[in-house]
């Protein structure tokens, strides 16, 4: 099964700011994927990161307020950009490996004052 | 919008009861159905994907079984312990595209 790292884990920031949340992989994967969890929500894609190729964006989900890069096949990163507190969520990072099953990082607790 | 619902959204049960939640999915594009343990400040854990109707899987104790006919899906667990504590996720696939549509998750608490 895949391992996977997120960074940070935890963070608070300033509105306004912008906050990379990077993702490694312990072995090559095909597809990665970002989702939220706002407080009380179930968890939602943001978007599929593409390697080499612009991520896609689900709807409600806009490019420059959720920055995706996937330079190769075991790295990603998400940027929150212009952070607000409605940006408060835990984000977590997640990759198929085969066999159908979707492998996720331990999340990064966001909190936005 | 697809709608994946799960129930009872928590639960407290005693250390050796048996009990069980649903999850309910759309049942038209239908590809598979994966059932996640998540404790806090860990990954999500995967426990079961299932894509044929009628499907029963079962890991330790813990088990699932699956109808995409009329779109639910039942965990079990027997004998829970307290490190059963933890949310538990449901979510649904509708292609092979590997997108996660998941419910808000049941919080079973097992007290000892």
């Amino acid at each position: 099964s895949a391992v996977i790292s997120q960074k940070p884990s935890r963070d608070i920031c300033q509105r306004g700011t912008s906050l990379t949340i990077q993702c490694q992989v312990d072995s090559q994967v095909t597809m990665m994927f970002w989702y939220r969890q706002q407080p009380g929500q179930s968890l939602t894609l943001i978007a599929t990161a593409n390697q080499g190729s612009e991520a896609t964006y689900e709807s409600g989900f806009v490019i420059d307020k959720f920055p995706i890069s996937r330079p190769n096949l075991t790295f990603s990163t998400l940027t929150v950009s212009n952070m607000s507190p409605e940006d408060s969520s835990i984000y977590l990072c997640s990759a198929e490996q085969g066999g159908n099953t979707i492998y996720f990082g331990e999340g990064s607790w966001l909190t936005v004052v | 919008i697809l709608n994946v619902e799960q129930s009872p959204q928590s639960l407290h049960v005693q250390e050796g009861d048996s009990t069980n939640f649903t999850c309910s999915f759309p049942s038209s594009n239908f590809y598979a159905l994966h059932w996640y343990r998540w404790e806090t400040a860990k990954s999500p854990e995967a426990l079961f994907v299932m894509t044929l109707n009628g499907d029963e899987k079962k890991k330790g104790r813990i088990s699932a079984t699956l109808n995409t006919k009329e779109g639910y899906s039942y965990l079990y667990i027997k004998g829970s312990q307290p490190e059963d504590s933890a949310t538990y996720l449901c979510a649904f696939s509708g292609g092979s595209n590997y997108k996660l549509t998941f419910g808000k998750g049941t919080l079973l608490t097992v007290n000892p």
